[in-house]
């Protein structure tokens, strides 16, 4: 049973780019949420979401970031116009329905925006 | 709004040393708390997570506590090692965790 996986493991973008971040949750799990880290910072939560649904976005900026999780496919996180703030490390976790409180870490995904 | 506060931010031991790392929250009305460690460049590896209603877990050389009322959390490390080393990590919460922003710890050979 393979963790959850994130790719790319690494990513850089120029400013104004999109970045397009991805995470498969681990088999049978159907919750995903999206942690921020940023340099010399503690992880932040961004999103929380199950298939189809975003259940608590409270942590996602109000502009240019956006997530979903499909029916099918991955979970993605995306980035629009993209500036030097941006640059962090974006962490996917992934937890069963009925733990929800047991959440599964990816390696996480590394946003470099020049 | 939880925050999260761990002290220190970094810490050397000698190898074989017990130790202990803190971990202290300001709204006491959590769910769970977990420690977990992150390796340089890699994910989160869950450690040990503690129920609210519970006090204490255990696993092998780690034992870690939970008292509410004060708001703490402490990691025990029996007998340390070189693999130890890394950024260990507390956060409450149930879908949306609260992280500290770690200790950094280094053992010594």
């Amino acid at each position: 049973n393979a963790g959850v996986m994130q790719n790319p493991r690494h990513l850089v973008r120029r400013r104004g780019q999109e970045a397009r971040l991805r995470c498969s949750p681990m088999k049978g799990h159907s919750h995903v949420y999206w942690y921020r880290q940023l340099p010399e910072e503690g992880l932040k939560f961004m999103v929380y979401l199950q298939k189809e649904n975003i259940i608590d976005e409270s942590g996602m900026p109000k502009e240019r970031f956006s997530a979903e999780f499909p029916k099918e496919g991955p979970s993605i996180l995306r980035i629009q116009q993209v500036v030097r703030g941006d640059s962090a490390a974006y962490f996917c976790a992934s937890s069963f329905p009925g733990a929800k409180n047991i959440q599964y870490f990816g390696a996480g995904t590394r946003l470099s925006v020049l | 709004k939880q925050e999260v506060t761990q002290i220190p931010a970094a810490l050397s031991v000698p190898e074989g040393e017990n130790l202990v790392l803190n971990c202290s929250f300001t709204d006491s009305a959590i769910y769970n708390l977990q420690w977990f460690r992150q390796d340089p460049g890699k994910g989160l590896t869950s450690l040990l997570l503690i129920q609210s209603s519970q006090r204490e877990q255990t696993s092998g050389r780690l034992n870690a506590s939970l008292d509410k009322s004060s708001g703490r959390s402490t990691l025990y490390i029996a007998a340390s090692q070189p693999g130890d080393s890394a950024t260990y990590l507390c956060a409450v919460g149930n879908e949306k965790l609260t992280f500290g922003t770690g200790t950094r710890l280094t053992i010594i050979p």
